[in-house]
């Protein structure tokens, strides 16, 4: 089945600077990629998704970039601010197209 | 509209004991996930459910653990005989259909055994 890999899995820092998490996929028939935030007792949420028919994705600040010749895909937050503090999950579709796997997370600390 | 709703939000049993916990997913949506996270761990895959298909268990860690789906909406997810090891944030997922389609999560239920 599809395996994911996220890293690091932990990430510091300073205000302003930018962050990069990258994760990688074994299934080369995966198609949809989605990232999620999740802070601190609460629930993961959607952030940002990209699907395989495309290379690149932003919306403001963050940014995803996919490589289906390698399968890997990156998250970039630029001027990263300390409300980007929290655990960010990669994921990506299994062969069977019908079930997300997970990444095992990456704790990010933006230091003021 | 409504998101995703777990209850209890909390739940405190006793080793030994068996607990419910309670999904409703967004209306609408045919796909149904439940995962496991424990403190500071990532996201471990329980069970799925697809409209009426039967539904895929190979997460379940024993079977001890059960879920349904009642009417192609709730879900309840059963955990029998509890142990200290099952103490954990239960989180529940659903999604328009399975896939490629976003997840979107519930609160979750932070379950302590004692």
């Amino acid at each position: 089945g599809e395996n994911v890999e996220q890293h690091p899995s932990t990430l510091s820092v300073q205000e302003g600077d930018s962050a990069v998490i990258k994760c990688t996929y074994s299934d080369s028939a995966s198609n949809y990629f989605p990232w999620y935030k999740q802070e601190l007792g609460k629930r993961p949420q959607l952030i940002i998704d990209i699907r395989s028919n495309v290379g690149e994705k932003k919306d403001q600040r963050i940014a995803v970039t996919l490589n289906k010749t390698a399968k890997h895909f990156s998250l970039h937050i630029t001027e990263t601010q300390p409300e980007d503090s929290a655990v960010y999950f990669c994921a990506a579709t299994n062969n069977a197209g019908n079930m997300l796997t997970f990444g095992g997370g990456t704790r990010l600390m933006v230091k003021p | 509209g409504a998101g995703v709703s777990q209850s209890p939000s909390n739940k405190v049993t006793e080793k030994g004991k068996d607990v419910e916990l309670r999904c409703d997913p967004i209306s609408g949506h045919t796909a149904l996930y439940w995962y496991r996270q424990s403190l500071g761990q990532g996201l471990e895959f329980l069970i799925y459910f697809q409209g009426n298909s039967a539904p895929d268990k190979s997460g379940l860690p024993s079977d001890r653990f059960s879920a349904e789906r009642t009417g192609g909406s709730v879900s309840t997810l059963t955990i029998q005989r509890t142990q200290q090891e099952d103490s954990a944030v239960y989180l529940c997922a659903s999604s328009w259909k399975g896939g490629g389609e976003t997840q979107y999560f519930g609160p979750g239920t932070r379950l302590l055994v004692l």
